[in-house]
């Protein structure tokens, strides 16, 4: 079946300008979440979306970033006013369920953004 | 202090030979663990979780220690293949929390 998707795959952008990100989950995956991940570095947990409740958003680095999920489906994240230090690779993963121990998390292939 | 550290590596050895590498976690309460691997350039994938009385998968051989707070790996017969970055992972609730990576390369 098909497996998380992601778009755009690269992204260059100038700093100041905005940009929007886009994850489509793995369908039936109620929990998604998104990753940034700079070079070199590890995964960097940003934001988790379950089902209906309120999203834990404690990951985000600065009010600059916000992200929206429609019910179980699309999420995008967007970055307003980018900075240089945001140039990361940005990943989506989905679960099926969230809080069990063993749940599998799947990636996409992730956005890689670059802010000249 | 990172919550998930690893030796950075690279683990560099010869196509046949054993490769073994730990991590340690800093959150007691974690519940349970994994290691991915990620290729280079692609996104992360999971390769086996780790449970605490040790598991195998294959080549592949994981323990957990929760007294000393650390995961291992160790791959037996190395492939060309094998030649990756691996990523411990560790689960409190909902919460991955990643270690930068191990680097492995197998040469031929």
């Amino acid at each position: 079946g098909a497996g998380v998707s992601q778009s755009p795959s690269n992204k260059v952008t100038e700093k100041g300008k905005d940009v929007e990100l886009r994850c489509d989950p793995i369908s039936g995956h109620t929990a998604l979440y998104w990753y940034r991940q700079r070079l070199g570095q590890g995964l960097e947990f940003l934001i988790y979306f379950q089902g209906n409740s309120a999203p834990d958003k404690s990951g985000l680095p600065s009010d600059r970033f916000s992200a929206e999920r429609t019910g179980e489906s699309v999420s995008t994240l967007t970055i307003q006013r980018t900075q240089q230090e945001d140039s990361a690779v940005y990943l989506c993963a989905s679960s099926l369920t969230s809080g069990a121990n063993t749940d599998t998390q799947y990636f996409g292939p992730g956005t890689r953004l670059t802010v000249l | 202090r990172k919550e998930v550290e690893q030796d950075p590596g690279p683990f560099n050895v010869p196509e046949g030979a054993t490769v073994a590498f730990n991590c340690t976690y800093s959150n007691s309460a974690s519940q349970s663990f994994f290691w991915y691997r990620q290729d280079c350039r692609k996104e992360p994938k999971l390769l086996m979780s780790v449970y605490s009385s040790g598991n195998e998968d294959g080549r592949f051989t994981a323990q957990l220690n929760r007294a000393s707070q650390y995961i291992s790996l160790l791959i037996r017969d190395s492939k060309l293949s094998d030649s990756a970055t691996y990523l411990c992972v560790v689960n409190h609730d909902y919460k991955l929390s990643f270690g930068a990576g191990t680097t492995v390369t197998v040469r031929a």
